[in-house]
């Protein structure tokens, strides 16, 4: 059991350039999800799915997109990177409501 | 006003001390509580749930009070490897299932 796992861990990227982040679990929950954490800032929600064929926006959704490919996988879309997203990337997902979720390593986006 | 407050740290404890905690959250209406643990570089991972008449699990004393809508983690006999970043996190039920994390609290064991 892999459980939640994330590509690439590292990505370097210029301004403007566009790129889709990975994440896949092997533990058949239903509810998927992409944070972001800054220094200072906690971690913050960007998208979630909460089931397969759905997704919603969270609190920072501005210059994402998300595809919840099936029940196992969930990307996400930079269209034009900007350097304020420049952070550090969680995907996560969850079995019921109310339970804990699982984070994947991480991916560490820079913007130049 | 943050949803989920924490104090930051850091707590620099000697190895074998007792440290707490503390967490306070915004929204009545929550209906989960958890404590996550992060070290330097890595993803959260659970560390234990919060329950309304306290749980214990070995060193660690989790503590959930609604009418004060504040949450509590004791650590007891700190060890080295306890050195990490504690964050309280909330779920504010709604759909979803969605997690609203504090800032966390970072804890620095010394010998």
């Amino acid at each position: 059991n892999a459980g939640v796992t994330q590509t690439p861990k590292f990505q370097v990227l210029k301004t403007g350039q566009s790129m889709t982040l990975q994440c896949a679990q092997d533990m058949n929950h239903n509810s998927m999800y992409w944070y972001r954490q800054d220094p200072g800032m906690g971690l913050r929600l960007i998208y979630y799915s909460a089931s397969e064929g759905t997704t919603d926006k969270g609190e920072v959704p501005n210059g994402y997109n998300v595809s919840r490919l099936n029940k196992r996988e969930f990307s996400l879309r930079l269209e034009s990177a900007a350097p304020s997203q420049t952070s550090v990337y969680f995907c996560a997902s969850n079995s019921a409501p109310y339970n804990e979720q699982f984070f994947g390593p991480g991916t560490r986006l820079t913007v130049l | 006003r943050k949803e989920v407050e924490q104090d930051p740290g850091p707590f620099n404890v000697p190895e074998g001390a007792t440290v707490a905690f503390n967490c306070t959250y915004s929204n009545s209406a929550s209906q989960s509580f958890f404590w996550y643990r992060q070290d330097c570089r890595k993803e959260p991972k659970l560390l234990m749930s919060v329950y309304s008449s306290g749980n214990e699990d070995g060193r660690f004393t989790a503590q959930l009070n609604r009418a004060s809508q504040y949450i509590s983690l004791l650590i007891r006999d700190s060890k080295l490897s306890d050195s990490a970043t504690y964050l309280c996190v909330v779920n504010e039920g709604g759909g979803g299932n969605k997690l609203t994390f504090g800032t966390g609290t970072q804890l620095k064991v010394e010998l």
